[in-house]
């Protein structure tokens, strides 16, 4: 499954909303009816950090600014109000179709 | 708290191998419950998943890109994982992850837990 983002480069303003789109070439439908698409974070020089997992849940200690959303082939990542703490590079991930895939990743930069 | 602390860096030569290690602490290693998956990201680039295991299974998935080239396994005694990747080439230069997942899937919820990275330079 191939997943593309758009776009892969976001300047942004502090304060401002931010929004990362997420395409795959195939639904991310699972046969036991969830969708596995989870988002990443990687800040300058550090590993990746889950945000979100399962479309649209937040892992624990992620601001409530992040939220994701979707369905199908089609997902979100918005962030209401940038923090100069959320630059880097934003990555979706499936797991609904092995192998696991990711996208090529969002640059976010104020 | 849940750590996967990796082994250094490496510089190999072309056509030689590396094997990079990811110790786990913080969780029950040997549980059926989790899967250990690396990950690895070129300079500039994005992830790229290679393959992983359920430690206590022990049964390897690779990506097809992999496949022949790349083994990676587990020791329960010591809650450690390994990836060795053989016949380098500049292209392999990179930062490996280990990553960890629920077995569920696997990784359906993707990597819940990252190590620091491991980079390994290919040049002769």
């Amino acid at each position: 499954v191939v997943m593309t983002q758009s776009p892969l480069s976001l300047p942004v303003t502090l304060g401002q909303p931010a929004s990362i789109s997420c395409r795959s070439s195939q639904s991310l439908v699972h046969s036991d009816g969830n969708t596995y698409l989870t988002w990443f974070q990687q800040r300058p020089g550090q590993s990746p950090r889950r945000l979100i997992y399962e479309v649209s849940n937040r892992d624990s200690g992620v601001p409530d600014r992040f939220s994701g959303s979707g369905s199908g082939t089609g997902f979100t990542l918005k962030i209401s109000r940038v923090e100069a703490e959320d630059v880097g590079v934003y990555y979706c991930m499936q797991g609904s179709h092995w192998p696991l895939t990711f996208g090529q990743g969002t640059k976010l930069e104020i | 708290q849940v750590q996967l602390v990796q082994s250094g860096a490496e510089v190999k030569k072309p056509g030689s191998s590396v094997k990079v290690s990811c110790r786990a602490s913080g969780y029950t290693f040997s549980s059926y419950n989790y899967y250990i998956t690396w990950v690895r990201q070129a300079p500039g680039q994005g992830l790229e998943w290679m393959g992983g295991l359920i430690p206590m299974v022990g049964t390897p998935s690779y990506a097809q890109k992999f496949q022949g080239r790349v083994t990676i396994a587990a020791d329960i005694s010591t809650s450690t994982a390994y990836v060795e990747l053989n016949s380098l080439r500049s292209e392999d230069t990179a930062v490996y992850y280990c990553g960890r997942c629920d077995a569920v899937g696997p990784c359906w919820y993707g990597m819940d837990v990252w190590g620091q990275g491991t980079t390994v330079t290919v040049s002769s």
